[in-house]
């Protein structure tokens, strides 16, 4: 596979579930992130994670719990969610680490919808 | 204040036209880079085109070019001979001065284009 996957595409969880996104980029990149998109809102950062440091969390609530076992894996754990986290969740890779130049563009997956029930 | 913002969140444009997508931008630095994503009805955020502050031409890469008006902040999206395969959502981001823990793209809220047979 080329690019940045994400699975499931599709996910249904009740408030007490438990569950976990995974992101998985194929471009050798260095710089993973986690998106929230939200109806009639802009695209939200989450989280940066630069060469496995997480080196931004973008006042996220703790019931969302990244983890980024190697430059290539990007997980987001959920528990106790609320139905206001339903949404689509999007995972980039960059090439570059920190202070990286302008031209460094974010490659972006196809998403993992959302919904809580 | 915003730091991204496209004024029409929705247009309708007659195949093979061509269609400008407004993108205004606010920062206070020097360098920065903007950048225009797609996003189809399958939710991943597809990078079309990048602008450098300092880049003296447009960019343009096949049927996308960059309308860059940097005294207007401006970098309006121009897509010549439009194709149906064009609809979906437009996001227009930028980037700012690389710091530590500033690795984030800032997103507008969008343009729903749709191309009409």
């Amino acid at each position: 596979e080329t690019g940045v996957t994400q699975t499931p595409r599709h996910l249904v969880m009740g408030m007490t579930n438990k569950k976990s996104l995974k992101c998985e980029q194929h471009l050798g990149h260095n710089a993973m992130y986690w998106y929230k998109q939200s109806a009639k809102k802009p695209l939200e950062l989450m989280f940066v994670y630069s060469l496995e440091e997480r080196v931004e969390n973008n006042s996220v609530p703790s019931r969302f719990s990244p983890e980024c076992p190697n430059s290539s894996h990007l997980f987001l754990h959920l528990h106790t969610l609320q139905p206001e986290d339903s949404a689509l969740y999007l995972c980039a890779s960059s090439q570059d680490r920190l202070g990286g130049p302008f031209t460094d563009t974010q490659y972006f997956g196809p998403g993992t919808r959302l919904t809580v029930l | 204040a915003q730091k991204i913002t496209q004024t029409q969140p929705g247009m309708f444009v007659q195949e093979k036209e061509a269609v400008t997508l407004d993108c205004t931008y606010d920062t206070s630095d020097q360098s920065y880079g903007l950048f225009w994503y797609k996003q189809p009805s399958s939710g991943e955020m597809i990078f079309l085109i990048y602008q450098g502050s300092y880049d003296e031409q447009n960019a343009t890469e096949g049927r996308y070019s960059l309308n860059f008006q940097k005294a207007r902040k401006s970098a309006n999206l121009v897509i010549s001979a439009s194709q149906l395969g064009d609809s979906a959502m437009y996001f227009c981001a930028m980037r700012e001065t690389p710091n530590f823990g500033n690795e984030k793209l800032t997103f507008g809220t969008g343009t729903r284009l749709t191309i009409i047979p």
